[in-house]
């Protein structure tokens, strides 16, 4: 039972650089998430979805985009990396279908993506 | 808009005295609250959650933590720390909108514990 699968674990982009993370989970939930944590800033939503083929933005959207287009699979995409982006990138998900409620859900979380952009 | 504040981003106990982690909530409307655990280069765990109900909630590792609306708080303990308590605690609060739950989180309170 993986849970909530992230690739890769590490990466080092150039400024300007694109890159891909990925997201999969194999609990059937309806629910995923791309969180950054920052020091001192806890964990901030970067987008999320509801359901496969939707998507919707966060808290901090700017500078990424996202797809869905499976329902395990929760893409997130830095088409120019700037240093700023340089954070820890967490996927979660939460709500698997025929549940009373997502609110009271918890969610599952990745064990993390450390990108640093130079 | 609903917010949680964590009081004090480092606290550090002796082991097997008491932890004591706050949490105030700011809400328009009565909130989901929830605990999360970071181990060093891990995900977040969840520890614990209040939906409806009684009010004290006891989760994973022996802790527990009470929602208090007078209060506007929901501060995290346990009686008696251990060296593996050590790690970054997340409160956090559902921000519902539309059909999404989306979980807002603290900037966390990173635990240390001596001996």
């Amino acid at each position: 039972n993986a849970g909530v699968t992230q690739t890769p674990k590490f990466r080092v982009l150039k400024t300007g650089q694109s890159m891909t993370l990925l997201c999969a989970q194999d609990m059937n939930h309806e629910y995923m998430y791309w969180y950054r944590q920052d020091p001192g800033m806890g964990l901030r939503l970067i987008h999320y979805s509801v359901g496969e083929g939707t998507t919707a933005k966060g808290e901090v959207p700017d500078g990424y985009n996202v797809s869905r287009l499976k329902k395990q699979n929760f893409l997130l995409g830095l088409e120019s990396a700037a240093p700023s982006q340089t954070s820890v990138y967490f996927c979660a998900s939460s709500y698997p279908k025929g549940h009373t409620s997502p609110t009271n859900y918890g969610y599952t979380f990745g064990s993390g993506t450390r990108l640093t952009v130079v | 808009a609903q917010s949680v504040t964590q009081l004090g981003s480092h606290v550090s106990v002796s082991e097997g005295a008491l932890v004591l982690l706050r949490c105030n909530y700011s809400s328009s409307v009565p909130p989901y609250l929830f605990w999360y655990v970071q181990y060093p280069n891990q995900g977040l765990q969840l520890l614990l959650k209040y939906t409806t109900g009684a009010t004290l909630v006891k989760g994973i590792n022996g802790f527990e933590a009470e929602f208090k609306k007078s209060e506007t708080s929901f501060h995290l303990t346990k009686p008696s720390a251990h060296m593996s308590d050590a790690a970054e605690y997340f409160c956090a609060v559902t921000l519902l909108t539309g059909t999404a739950s989306k979980l807002t989180f603290g900037t966390g309170t990173r635990l240390q514990v001596t001996l």
